[in-house]
């Protein structure tokens, strides 16, 4: 399917545990990023990357690693979660970085830390 | 640094108007809007540049003050579809942060 996907879609998880959101897209947008969604906070920038290979931290990165070995993919990994993890999780995608271009959102993971 | 939004939340009839706003402690260059719906992506609106062009939504008009460095969307004859979270963002470098959101209700 064309456009950016997210799995898993729900996810329950014990504290300690590490776990991995997928992030897919199709388009082979050079920019990928990852949000987490708290009520109160909006959505709020954990990484982002520039293209296969480049990545940096956002305004929230601790406890989460990224990786990015190919264009259209961007796992975000939480080594021991923590139960602050428990969030809403989207990836989105841009092609080119410039003002006058959109971005594109993949419809979210919800991840509960017990 | 993260945008401001104002207000919270507005609830609306049918056919009223609204307006949220958008500011930025930061000098700003474009905003972009998005709406949320319950349990969904955000979803692109319109992008607003320094200099008055703007690109996307038909129906959602916006303003883009540098000098006041604020952004406001306006909804004007509000339809049921209007109803949302709404999120305005500003690029940093080419990171787009987004506030808080405005909750939108609109009533039949």
């Amino acid at each position: 399917d064309a456009g950016i996907t997210q799995s898993p879609r729900y996810k329950i998880t014990e504290t300690g545990r590490q776990v991995t959101l997928m992030c897919h897209q199709t388009w082979s947008h050079s920019y990928m990023f990852w949000y987490r969604q708290d009520l109160g906070h909006g959505l709020r920038l954990i990484y982002y990357s520039a293209a296969a290979d480049i990545t940096d931290k956002g305004e929230v990165p601790d406890g989460y690693v990224v990786s990015r070995s190919k264009t259209e993919n961007f796992p975000l990994t939480l080594e021991s979660a923590t139960r602050s993890q428990t969030s809403v999780y989207f990836c989105a995608s841009r092609g080119v970085v410039d003002s006058y271009n959109e971005q594109f959102f993949g419809p979210g993971t919800r991840l509960t830390v017990l | 640094q993260q945008p401001v939004q104002s207000p919270q939340a507005v609830i609306l009839r049918e056919g009223e108007d609204a307006v949220i706003n958008c500011s930025s402690s930061k000098a700003l260059y474009s905003v972009h809007w998005y709406r949320q719906k319950h349990g969904e992506a955000p979803v692109f609106l319109m992008i607003l540049l320094k200099g008055g062009e703007q690109k996307g939504h038909d129906k959602i008009s916006a303003s883009f003050n540098e000098k006041k460095q604020q952004s406001s969307l306006y909804l004007t004859a509000s339809q049921l579809s209007y109803s949302g979270t709404y999120f305005c963002g500003t690029l940093n470098d080419y990171k787009l942060s987004f506030g808080a959101g405005t909750t939108v209700t609109v009533r039949a």
